[in-house]
């Protein structure tokens, strides 16, 4: 069984511009998180869909942004980047909102400049 | 709303010493209690979890933890630590009210393991 695939694992972007990362869970799953994880601030919840659904957010300005495919794919959008959203980007699936096991794909690490 | 607090940003462990990593939460509610392992340039694996069954849970690699609910602790342990295990822990709490969302990271204890 695939696990969860994140593209593209690198990416290098100026600031002023927009970035779209893209996840696919796991066969089946229906729920996808994001997270940021920061040598700062460590790792920080985004948002969750399920069904195609915004369930929750974090405290993160509308610059990010999120959604869900009838596939569960997700991706997720940063516009106007900003020096501080550097970061690794991990996708994080599950079979649906009410288990709390999250299984993570290796991330999209993105360097602004 | 919950936290983690996780104690010591790194650990230094000799080959076939005992792991401690530990770990105390915050939570209104009954907890979802976790521990990832995230090795470089990868994401989080999972090493195990508590759902409020049994306080002692086994998870892979040969680690373990004690649900303490008296202590609001979680601490991660492994009796003899292999070269291999060198990476950052993550203990993470999720509320257990059949409403899970998002989870709540504490802030990684980095392991290394020395010869």
């Amino acid at each position: 069984k695939a696990g969860v695939t994140q593209t593209p694992r690198y990416l290098i972007k100026t600031r002023g511009q927009q970035v779209t990362l893209s996840c696919s869970p796991i066969s089946g799953h229906r729920s996808v998180s994001w997270y940021q994880q920061t040598p700062g601030q460590g790792l920080q919840f985004l948002f969750e869909y399920f069904s195609e659904t915004q369930r929750n957010k974090g405290n993160f300005p509308g610059r990010f942004s999120g959604r869900q495919f009838s596939n569960s794919r997700s991706e997720m959008n940063v516009s106007t980047l900003e020096l501080g959203d550097s970061a690794l980007y991990l996708c994080a699936s599950r079979a649906g909102p009410n288990t709390g096991e999250l299984f993570f794909g290796e991330g999209s690490r993105l360097t602004v400049l | 709303a919950q936290s983690v607090t996780q104690l010591g940003s790194h650990v230094s462990v000799s080959e076939g010493a005992l792991v401690l990593l530990r770990c105390n939460y915050s939570s209104s509610v009954p907890p979802y209690l976790f521990w990832y392992v995230q090795y470089p340039n990868q994401g989080l694996q999972l090493l195990l979890k508590y759902t409020s069954a049994a306080t002692l849970v086994k998870g892979i690699n040969g680690f373990e933890a004690e649900f303490k609910k008296s202590e609001t602790s979680f601490h991660l342990t492994k009796p003899s630590a292999h070269m291999s295990d060198a990476a950052e822990y993550f203990c993470a709490v999720s509320p257990n009210t059949g409403t899970a969302s998002k989870l709540t990271f504490g802030t990684g204890t980095r392991l290394q393991v020395t010869l």
